[in-house]
């Protein structure tokens, strides 16, 4: 399977934990985005990467979340000390950006903190 | 205003009939426009760009009013399997995308 992959799929944590999620892209994706989604809502955006480079972050994306992507290729996006608002599908997509803009998304983590 | 605004639905509709929905978006600098569609639970998958001149795929037609900011798809023929969430989609060449909340359809044997 080509497509892009996140790990785990789904999350249960407790309040206050610091829980990381990972997004694989496919390969020759240069750009990888980060949302969130809760039920009834869009997808709304968090950060994206142009190759190594975090290029934009928004302002849902708090001091206790933080996104890397270190050698262009995955991604990892860790909340610190949870909270149960941060209960949410993450989903991770690429593209070949800007000028190739069809964006593909992963099937999502699913976090649940308690 | 929302950047990016739909109907949410439901729009419930039998077999066969004919839909259509709108969104609207605020940004006029948008250059790139999605159709997505999302199934319970399931991530969102692409289902169709939308070109200036309208495009069309099989039972699908896409359109964009740029005068009006707005972007339209109809589906034909509805069949049950195309019950899902809509989304609409907005960028401009370097900004992330911009998704609307949605518009749920349910397609009734």
């Amino acid at each position: 399977d080509t497509g892009v992959s996140q790990d785990p799929r789904h999350k249960i944590t407790k309040r206050g934990q610091n829980v990381t999620f990972r997004c694989d892209p496919i390969s020759e994706h240069n750009r990888l985005y980060w949302y969130r989604q809760t039920l009834g809502q869009g997808p709304e955006f968090l950060t994206y990467f142009q190759n190594e480079a975090q290029l934009e972050k928004s302002r849902l994306l708090s001091d206790r979340f933080s996104a890397e992507r270190p050698k262009g290729s995955f991604s990892t996006l860790e909340i610190q000390r949870t909270e149960q608002g941060d209960s949410a599908m993450y989903l991770c997509a690429s593209s070949l950006g800007p000028e190739g803009y069809r964006p593909y998304f992963g099937p999502g983590t699913r976090l649940t903190v308690t | 205003r929302k950047e990016v605004e739909q109907d949410p639905g439901p729009f419930n509709v039998p077999e066969g009939a004919t839909v259509a929905f709108n969104c609207t978006y605020s940004n006029s600098a948008s250059q790139s426009f999605f159709w997505y569609r999302q199934d319970c639970r399931k991530e969102p998958k692409l289902l169709m760009s939308v070109y200036s001149s309208g495009n069309e795929d099989g039972r699908f037609t896409a359109q964009l009013n740029r005068a009006s900011q707005y972007i339209s798809l109809l589906i034909r023929d509805s069949k049950l399997s195309d019950s899902a969430t809509y989304l609409c989609v907005v960028t401009s060449g370097n900004t992330p995308l911009v998704f609307g909340k949605g518009t749920r359809l349910s397609v009734i044997a």
